[in-house]
């Protein structure tokens, strides 16, 4: 089946780094595009943006630009999300989200979230 | 930009009929899309396009979209239906937008 495994927990002090991955498995991983989801503790979900499986190029939402990056290794079926300079706002669950199909911009599946708290 | 308004909260009692709605400017002309989501686990579809059903998801939920609203509607409502639900478009000035979320609560 179709599944998303992202990595574990992390917790960083404000301006660090931190890289979340996301592999995808039960499907080919460059046909379908892969979002990344913001939920803010207590919050509801902000689309970041997304990553063009197939070639690489990345698309950010506004307010995601600068220290955010996306990016890919298709050969192990992982996208990546990069998060530079953190800032205690970026106090959040991020989330990997798969395009569905259709060309109607569903996300399904998802993938189970990972927590990056930063604090000094 | 492009704004869905989603009330904070709905509540229904047991086995019966809740239904969540999602407002937008001319929101008909677009696939809405619901996401469920329980405290502590990632969001999962349970309507795309409006009214199609993902498989697995049970035929108490069912979806509307026209006008200015859209609606989400879940039958015959169970304990295990608790959760934020997130309704969700495609609009060309925005990208992707999400609404604010309803909290379902099952009395």
């Amino acid at each position: 089946q179709v599944q998303l495994a992202q990595s574990g927990s992390e917790l960083k002090k404000p301006g660090a780094s931190v890289k979340v991955s996301c592999k995808a498995s039960g499907y080919t991983f460059t046909s379908y595009a892969m979002n990344w989801v913001r939920q803010a503790p207590g919050q509801g979900l902000e689309w970041m943006g997304w990553i063009n499986t197939n070639t690489g190029k990345p698309t950010y939402a506004q307010g995601f630009t600068g220290r955010f990056v996306f990016s890919l290794d298709t050969s192990v079926s992982t996208a990546y999300l990069q998060i530079s300079t953190l800032k205690t706002e970026d106090t959040a669950v991020y989330y990997c989200a798969r395009d569905g199909g259709g060309y109607d911009w569903r996300f399904d599946p998802w993938g189970q979230g990972t927590l990056v708290t930063v604090s000094s | 930009s492009y704004e869905l308004t989603q009330s904070l909260s709905v509540s229904v009692a047991l086995g019966q009929t809740a239904r969540i709605t999602c407002g937008g400017n001319n929101i008909g002309s677009k696939n809405v899309h619901w996401y469920q989501q329980k405290p502590g686990q990632a969001p999962v579809l349970v309507i795309y396009r409006d009214s199609d059903r993902p498989s697995g998801i049970p035929e108490r939920f069912s979806g509307f979209n026209s006008g200015n609203t859209a609606t989400l509607t879940i039958s015959r409502a169970q304990a295990g239906d608790e959760a934020d639900y997130y309704c969700q478009v495609w609009d060309s000035s925005t990208s992707v937008v999400f609404g604010g979320g309803t909290k379902l609560t099952v009395l």
